[in-house]
């Protein structure tokens, strides 16, 4: 079956613009996971969902992160007023249920964010 | 606060030759350990996992790894790497919390020798 797509899988942007970063999850999967690939910094939790619901939000780098997920299946990932440091592959991952580490998070191909 | 430590960054064997990737990690209790793949432009790929039991897992693609308690370890190996093989390696913790988060190491990017 389909697996995690994320679009779009390139994104250029200067400095100051809203970015929007899509998630589509495996149907049936009810968590998932934003993650952040900075150049020499290794994987960055962001932000789970449950569902529709983010119970811990502490893993967004500023206010200017946000995100939501409807449906509980697609999830979208805005950064406001980016900035140079946001410039990193987000990636996105999903798991049939949430909070159990026996359950695989299968990840995306990831969009690469670029601010100019 | 857990924490992953992959101390190579980026490691080159010859095709044929045996691999292994270091992995330490620092946990309290019993962890959740995890070794994912990276080739270029796709995405991670689970290659194996490791919760409790015997402490030799073995994984996708003739991987296998090894959880070792007294040194924090969990390393990776191979007994003959492929050209294929070339990829970035991370290893990873789960938190321990509630939620199924993970912690990543920075990875081991593996160039192969022909």
């Amino acid at each position: 079956g389909a697996g995690v797509s994320q679009s779009p899988s390139n994104k250029v942007t200067e400095k100051g613009k809203d970015v929007e970063l899509r998630c589509d999850p495996i149907s049936g999967h009810t968590a998932l996971y934003w993650y952040r690939q900075s150049l020499g910094q290794g994987l960055e939790f962001l932000i789970y969902f449950q569902g529709n619901s983010a119970p811990d939000k502490s893993g967004l780098p500023s206010d200017r992160f946000s995100a939501e997920r409807t449906g509980g299946s697609v999830s979208t990932l805005t950064i406001q007023r980016t900035q140079q440091e946001d410039s990193a592959v987000y990636l996105c991952a999903s798991s049939f249920q949430s909070g159990l580490y026996q359950e695989t998070q299968y990840f995306g191909p990831g969009t690469r964010l670029l601010v100019l | 606060a857990q924490s992953v430590t992959q101390p190579d960054i980026h490691i080159t064997v010859s095709e044929g030759a045996s691999l292994e990737l270091r992995c330490n990690y620092s946990y309290g209790a019993t962890p959740y350990l995890f070794w994912y793949v990276q080739s270029p432009g796709q995405g991670l790929q689970l290659l194996l996992k490791y919760f409790s039991g015997d402490t030799l897992v073995q994984g996708i693609k003739g991987f296998e790894a090894e959880f070792k308690r007294s040194q924090s370890s969990f390393n990776l190996r191979k007994p003959s790497v492929h050209w294929s093989d070339a990829a970035e390696y991370f290893c990873a913790v789960g938190d321990g919390g509630s939620q199924g988060n993970l912690i990543f190491g920075k990875g081991t990017k593996l160039s192969v020798k022909p």
